[in-house]
């Protein structure tokens, strides 16, 4: 089984400052895959970032980064240089690594970005 | 590839009417995944599929809901009879494989009144 704790219901950032969302899991895969979306007002799913877990080497896209902590089963979401347009709800996931796996999401935590 | 695509978009019905929600997944991709989305229980996972096939339906709340996916272009999720409580928005997501991530849709929000 497996499941994902997000214990941040909200959060709020100023603009241009970095913020980091926390998520912890369990699973009882041996190999699996990490992943953040966003989920901004128009409620469009959106992969922000995805991790592997075989992999040490924390994941990186552009103001986007993951502090990926596997003994502690811990994948915080780290935004740099936060902007308007990353307000948002944030989704931490987990999936297994078969081709038939499936995507187990936490309970979200909405992210303000102050101007 | 114009992505995952739902209809409707929006949807409201009296209680006790038959809904149907409809997902076209990407060209290509081999699991499909029906989740509902709501304030109080987030995102729930009601079904997928691999290879046109279920393989976990254990999240499907009630026989009032049912899946079908028969071919791998095309799946339904259907409720009969609806009730308010089914409110939420339904989400399809397709993938290729899990290290490749997965492609969501843009949602059914359907109101039941």
């Amino acid at each position: 089984a497996q499941t994902v704790t997000q214990s941040q219901p909200e959060m709020s950032v100023q603009e241009a400052e970095t913020v980091t969302l926390s998520c912890t899991y369990d699973t009882s895969e041996s190999d699996y895959y990490l992943f953040w979306y966003k989920q901004p007002p128009s409620r469009q799913m959106i992969l922000v970032i995805r991790q592997e877990a075989y992999k040490q080497q924390n994941a990186t896209e552009n103001r986007f980064s993951v502090n990926f902590q596997k003994a502690a089963k811990s994948f915080s979401l780290k935004i740099s240089d936060s902007q308007l347009g990353d307000a948002a709800m944030y989704f931490c996931a987990v999936s297994g690594s078969s081709n038939t796996g499936k995507l187990i999401f936490g309970q979200g935590t909405t992210l303000q970005v102050k101007p | 590839d114009a992505g995952v695509i739902q209809s409707p978009r929006h949807e409201v019905t009296e209680m006790g009417q038959e809904v149907t929600l409809r997902c076209k997944p990407i060209s290509g991709h081999n699991s499909l995944f029906w989740y509902r989305q709501t304030m109080m229980r987030g995102l729930e996972l009601l079904i997928y599929f691999n290879n046109n096939v279920p393989i976990d339906d254990s999240g499907m709340p009630e026989d009032r809901f049912s899946a079908k996916m028969p071919n791998a272009s095309f799946s339904t999720l259907k409720i009969q009879p609806s009730e308010p409580r089914d409110s939420a928005v339904y989400f399809c997501a397709s993938s290729l494989d899990s290290i490749y991530g997965y492609t969501f849709g843009s949602g059914t929000r359907l109101t039941v009144v």
